[in-house]
C-alpha cells in the first residue's frame, strides 16, 4: 500500500529557531495535510494543500505541496515552547483514506 | 471543538474480555474512521465507514469489528481483547472525500 516517509523522527531545538520537516511518498497524492498532536489529545489539522506547487501559510507555519505531488514540507518559523508536540503529514490519493507519516516529535527548549 | 466525542476516555480491561469503544459525531459527516496509535508506528487505520452500514477494513483490522447503524455513531469492538491491543484509539470524521479529518480526543485502552 501507499507509504509516507516523514523526517526527521525527532527534533530538539532552541526557542526562536526555525524548524523544517518533510514527507515523501512513493506514489502521487491529490491532497497533503499537516497535523499537530498535543500530549493526550487527538491530531489537529494545521494546513491543507490541494494543488501541486501550492504554498500555504498559517501564522508562523508554512507548508508546500511538492511539484511532483510526491512530497510536502512544513516550516515553523521562530519556534516557541507551545510548538512542542508531534507533527504528522498525511496524504490522500484516489481513495477515501488518508495515509499518515509516522510523525516528527518536536521539543523546544526555552 | 468539532462535534466528535469518544467514550470512554480511559479503560482497563482483562485479556479475553470483549470491549466496545464508541465514537459519536454531531456533524452529520459521511466518513468515519478508527485508528490506533502506538509508539514507532504512528496512526494505523483499523476500519472505516463511508455510510450507514457501509464499512471496510483498514491495514490492522484483525481482532477488531465495527458497526455503524446510524450516521452519528461508529462502534469499534474488540471481540476478545489481547495485550497487543493495548493502545490509544482515535476516531476521525470527514465530510468530503478530499478534506482533512477531524479527530476525537482518543481512548486509552490497557489490556492486562
Amino acid at each position: 500500500g501507499q507509504q509516507l516517509n516523514q523526517s526527521p523522527q525527532s527534533m530538539f531545538i532552541q526557542e526562536g529557531e526555525d524548524v523544517s520537516m518533510n514527507c515523501t511518498s512513493s506514489s502521487i497524492f491529490n491532497t497533503w495535510l499537516w497535523y499537530k498532536q498535543d500530549p493526550g489529545e487527538g491530531p489537529v489539522l494545521l494546513i491543507a494543500l490541494y494543488k501541486a506547487g501550492e504554498l500555504t501559510s498559517n501564522g508562523r507555519l508554512t507548508a508546500q505541496f511538492g511539484i511532483t505531488r510526491k512530497d510536502s514540507f512544513l516550516n515553523i518559523s521562530a519556534s516557541i515552547p507551545s510548538d512542542v508536540g508531534i507533527y504528522f503529514c498525511a496524504g490522500k490519493g484516489g481513495s477515501e483514506k488518508l495515509v499518515f507519516g509516522k510523525g516528527t516529535k518536536l521539543t523546544v527548549n526555552p | 471543538d468539532a462535534g466528535i466525542t469518544q467514550s470512554p476516555r480511559h479503560k482497563v480491561t482483562e485479556t479475553g474480555t470483549p470491549v466496545t469503544l464508541r465514537c459519536h459525531q454531531t456533524e452529520n459527516h459521511r466518513y468515519m474512521y478508527w485508528y490506533r496509535q502506538d509508539p514507532g508506528h504512528g496512526l494505523r487505520l483499523i476500519h472505516y465507514s463511508y455510510g450507514v452500514k457501509d464499512t471496510d477494513k483498514g491495514e490492522v483490522s484483525d481482532g477488531y469489528s465495527v458497526s455503524r447503524s446510524k450516521t452519528e455513531d461508529f462502534l469499534l469492538t474488540l471481540e476478545s481483547a489481547t495485550s497487543s491491543q493495548t493502545s490509544v484509539y482515535f476516531c476521525a470524521i470527514s465530510g468530503q472525500l478530499n478534506y482533512g479529518y477531524t479527530f476525537g480526543s482518543g481512548t486509552r485502552l490497557t489490556v492486562v
